[in-house]
């Protein structure tokens, strides 16, 4: 079990960009969550994946915003024309499928900063 | 859509001494699970005790133990013989039983143990 693993650590972008951020889930976990975290706040969920197919995205998620999980194992979150509120931790989970008391387990996430 | 509270934005504690966080909750949904996620400082968030809503005896993790009361829709996390490890961020968090299958977080309760 080496844990999410999230690429790159931090990001710093000018706005209008366009940017891309990595998620490795725990290998044996099906169910794959992003969340966004703004200073003070807790995460809010963006969007969840079981195996390849994304079941659920939250209103928070814009047409900006994309995600794909190909082949059911890493996941890429991309935001297009990035604006200054995008500016924030993006966190990635994974869990076990089956019940919903299944922990999910977090990386160290991805810091955006839009200049 | 369902609301997590944390009225405490900063909690202080001597260490060895036992702290208790508080968290309430807002939903029409009879089943459903609750959870408790530590966040230190530029780490990982992680899982510290889960309950069940339909368990009504408390969930204990260790040190670390709940009082639910699922009437009050209160959830507080009881943390004795606090360590310097325990400061953190902690966060409460719902997941309904069913449809989206995110966690909503409260914003936060920041622990200090003062040595």
């Amino acid at each position: 079990d080496t844990g999410v693993s999230q690429d790159p650590r931090h990001k710093i972008t000018k706005r209008g960009q366009n940017v891309t951020f990595r998620c490795d889930p725990i290998s044996e976990h099906n169910r794959l969550y992003w969340y966004r975290q703004t200073l003070g706040q807790g995460p809010e969920f963006l969007t969840y994946f079981q195996n390849e197919a994304q079941l659920e995205k939250s209103r928070l998620l814009s047409d900006r915003f994309s995600a794909e999980r190909p082949k059911g194992s890493f996941s890429t979150l991309e935001i297009q024309r990035t604006e200054q509120g995008d500016s924030a931790m993006y966190l990635c989970a994974s869990s076990l499928g089956g019940a919903g008391n299944q922990p999910q387990h977090f990386g160290d996430g991805t810091r955006l900063s839009i200049l | 859509a369902q609301t997590v509270t944390q009225s405490q934005p900063e909690m202080s504690v001597q260490e060895a001494e036992t702290v208790t966080l508080s968290c309430t909750y807002d939903t029409s949904e009879s089943d459903y699970y609750l959870f408790w996620y530590k966040q230190p400082p530029s780490r990982q968030m992680i899982l510290v005790i889960r309950q069940e809503a339909y368990k009504q005896q408390n969930a204990t993790e260790n040190r670390f133990s709940v009082n639910f009361q699922k009437a009050a829709k209160s959830f507080s996390l009881k943390i004795s013989d606090s360590q310097l490890g325990d400061a953190a961020m902690y966060f409460c968090a719902y997941r309904s039983a069913k449809g989206v299958d995110g966690l909503t977080f409260g914003k936060g309760t920041h622990l200090i143990i003062q040595p």
